[in-house]
């Protein structure tokens, strides 16, 4: 059972476009994580959202945590060949673990 | 300030052979979790570990599976015996003392490819 789906899975756009991926759920978690992975490497952490309604800025890309803690968003202003890459959502439910259940993914391509 | 250090970043083994994962933990963290990426998956969460101690294996497989974190030295992800099904990139993830955040973030490693023959 997939707990965290992302939409979409793959998106390729023009260098300059705008996008939103969404991270949802019907669990409640305690925080939320998204990461950006390059093929060949490691999970990159990009933010950290602990407050239902919080919305964090890092340059461009802007990251909101639902009312509920149940869904998330990323949103990328004037996308750049640089972003590309897969974004992935991690939610984590606390407690003794805090262990991360991760979503399905979304594949960026960004054309020049 | 050197990140989540992983070794060997490629791994080749025979059927049958064992397969040693090692993992650094970044400076001052003192919780080691391992995840496993299968292809055309998503990562999955194997397990957690303290010092010497096992906090959550829920995510492990019951066999040929193990891990541990000694008080000196890195973290170790073990696997006896490998089949060709044990094939994925395996990350190892490390988050400061849990006092000192009210939340937890994870830092990963660039991982290990493990390809069985």
């Amino acid at each position: 059972t997939q707990l965290l789906e992302q939409s979409p899975q793959f998106l390729s756009i023009q260098e300059g476009e705008n996008l939103t991926v969404y991270c949802n759920s019907s669990s409640v978690f305690s925080s939320l994580q998204w990461y950006r992975q390059e093929p060949g490497e490691g999970p990159v952490l990009l933010v950290t959202v602990v407050t239902g309604g919080e919305v964090k800025k890092l340059k461009r890309l802007t990251f909101q945590f639902g009312d509920a803690r149940k869904d998330s968003s990323l949103h990328i202003t004037a996308a750049q060949p640089g972003d590309t890459g897969l974004y992935l959502c991690a939610g984590a439910r606390g407690g003794a673990t805090n262990k991360l259940i991760f979503g399905t993914g979304t594949l960026l391509a960004v054309q020049p | 300030n050197a990140g989540v250090m992983q070794n060997p970043r490629h791994l080749v083994r025979r059927r049958g052979q064992e397969a040693r994962l090692r993992c650094s933990p970044m400076k001052g963290h003192s919780h080691v979790y391992w995840y496993r990426q299968l292809p055309e998956e998503g990562l999955k969460f194997m397990v957690y570990l303290q010092k010497e101690n096992i906090i959550d294996e829920s995510g492990m497989p019951k066999e040929r599976f193990s891990a541990e974190f000694p008080k000196e030295g890195p973290s170790i992800l073990r696997i006896q015996q490998v089949v060709r099904g044990d094939s994925a990139a395996y990350f190892c993830a490390s988050s400061p003392t849990r006092g000192l955040s009210s939340y937890n973030e994870q830092f990963f490693g660039p991982g290990t490819r493990l390809t069985v023959l």
